[in-house]
């Protein structure tokens, strides 16, 4: 069957410290991968974009990568910072018509002080 | 722009009650989608919308459940009758197109509450 999973429900890392999120897939095929962020009481924000084709996207202290092989992205956050926690969630093209968005069960980061 | 506007943001209602959730999207948006997120089962997409049309409803859980698009700059979900299970945060979010690689901007939700 089909599965988006995410590495833990839960992380808790040291202010300063890289933040390594992951999103595994079991039978989708997706062309692009994307990454959110949802603060509590609020809806997703989009942060990044990555297509099969690409091996890795950087944007400010965020990093993606995407390996079709594995079936796997990877999501950090270098120099973590306490405003950096948040729910990530991970979304991909489900491949069937019209399911043009399937989330991962996201990831509660928590960096501390 | 003020963004996708969602109302109300909190709804609580009873078994058996009809409810109505809307949404403005973003202007010059052509695609609109409706999710409803809970604890047990995430984010899920219940509908989408291109160019007002529906063009895919295979999330939408039952027949109590309908969504209309009458313009481009208003949707609505509506259920009915409503049930407890029901109870979950509804987002509306809007793109310009219904491309895969498009950005969706989400509102900031519906909180219903099904007693």
């Amino acid at each position: 069957s089909q599965k988006i999973e995410q590495n833990s429900e839960a992380l808790n890392i040291q202010e300063g410290k890289t933040a390594t999120l992951t999103c595994n897939y079991t039978n989708y095929s997706p062309a692009y991968l994307q990454w959110y962020r949802q603060d509590p009481g609020r809806g997703p924000v989009f942060l990044l974009l990555i297509r099969e084709n690409e091996k890795e996207k950087r944007k400010e202290r965020l990093k993606v990568t995407f390996d079709t092989t594995l079936k796997q992205s990877l999501f950090h956050i270098t120099a973590s910072q306490p405003a950096d926690s948040a729910t990530y969630l991970c979304a991909l093209d489900g491949g069937n018509y019209g399911q043009n968005f399937v989330f991962g069960p996201g990831t509660r980061l928590s960096v501390l002080p | 722009d003020a963004g996708v506007i969602q109302s109300p943001r909190h709804e609580v209602t009873e078994m058996g009650q009809e409810v109505t959730l809307r949404c403005k999207p973003i202007s010059g948006h052509n695609s609109l989608f409706w999710y409803r997120q809970t604890m047990m089962r995430g984010l899920e997409l219940l509908i989408y919308f291109n160019n007002n049309v529906p063009i895919d409803d295979s999330g939408m859980p039952e027949d109590r459940f309908s969504a209309k698009m009458p313009n481009a700059s208003f949707s609505t979900l509506k259920i009915q009758p409503s049930e407890p299970r029901d109870s979950a945060v509804y987002f509306c979010a809007s793109s310009f197109t219904s491309g895969s690689t498009d950005t969706q901007y989400f509102g900031p939700g519906t909180r219903l509450t099904v007693l």
